[in-house]
């Protein structure tokens, strides 16, 4: 199985600041990456799909980079709305495995 | 609208069953593979299982296999989950998601609200 790692698992920051979260894939995913974004009790929100693509509606502030097995979100200027909790997920082959996570969190 | 309402939550014994339901509605669901994913308290989330557009495939996680079953019902828009052998670590919020495509594997653009389940004595 493919084995998402994350870091870090959470991060302090103020609106304004970039924001970098990474994820490092056990092996090749190529660009079989998203990344979403989850609030307290809600479901998960895609931000981005094939590791860099900005899913329709999604701030252009969010960006995602990499292949292989490094990726990153990019936050370029964090805003209110924005303090969640991130998760990478592959999609290249079964099973399909998330990262543990980084909590954005107010600093 | 455009969702994915899943149903069928709560609590139940550890060697007990229990059976989700997702009901689709908004798009075209037999053109879809659907998944199920679930979230213990505080934890991370773990993707469960796959099955194709028709049905005719799945695919599950090694911790659930062979206790859990994923089908649909592509006449009723409707996706289940057949959990049994249900143990205290199964404790959980169970979504049901779709990926963007029909054509090919991809990310999760739509997902339900999830359904809860808890595991216990």
């Amino acid at each position: 199985d493919i084995q998402m790692t994350q870091s870090p698992s959470t991060l302090s920051a103020s609106v304004g600041d970039r924001v970098i979260i990474t994820c490092r894939a056990s092996q090749s995913i190529s660009s079989w990456l998203a990344w979403y974004q989850q609030k307290p009790g809600k479901a998960p929100k895609l931000l981005i799909y094939k590791a860099s693509t900005l899913e329709s509606g999604v701030p252009s502030r969010f960006s995602g980079s990499g292949s292989g097995t490094e990726f990153t979100l990019t936050i370029s200027s964090l805003q209110p709305d924005d303090f969640a909790t991130y998760y990478c997920q592959h999609y290249h082959s079964y099973p399909w495995t998330f990262g543990q996570g980084t909590k954005v969190e107010i600093k | 609208q455009v969702q994915l309402v899943e149903s069928g939550g709560g609590l139940v014994k550890p060697g007990g069953s229990l059976r989700l339901s997702c009901a689709a509605s908004g798009f075209t669901f037999s053109d879809y593979q659907m998944n199920w994913i679930r979230q213990a308290p505080g934890k991370g989330l773990e993707w469960l299982s796959y099955i194709s557009s028709s049905g005719n495939n799945m695919f599950y996680v090694d911790s659930v296999k062979g206790r859990f079953t994923i089908s649909r019902d592509n006449a009723k828009n409707s996706l289940y989950l057949q959990m049994d052998s249900l143990r205290a670590e199964d404790t959980a919020v169970y979504y049901c998601a779709r990926p963007r495509s029909i054509y090919y594997d991809d990310a999760f653009d739509m997902w339900g609200q999830g359904t809860k389940v808890t595991v216990s004595s």
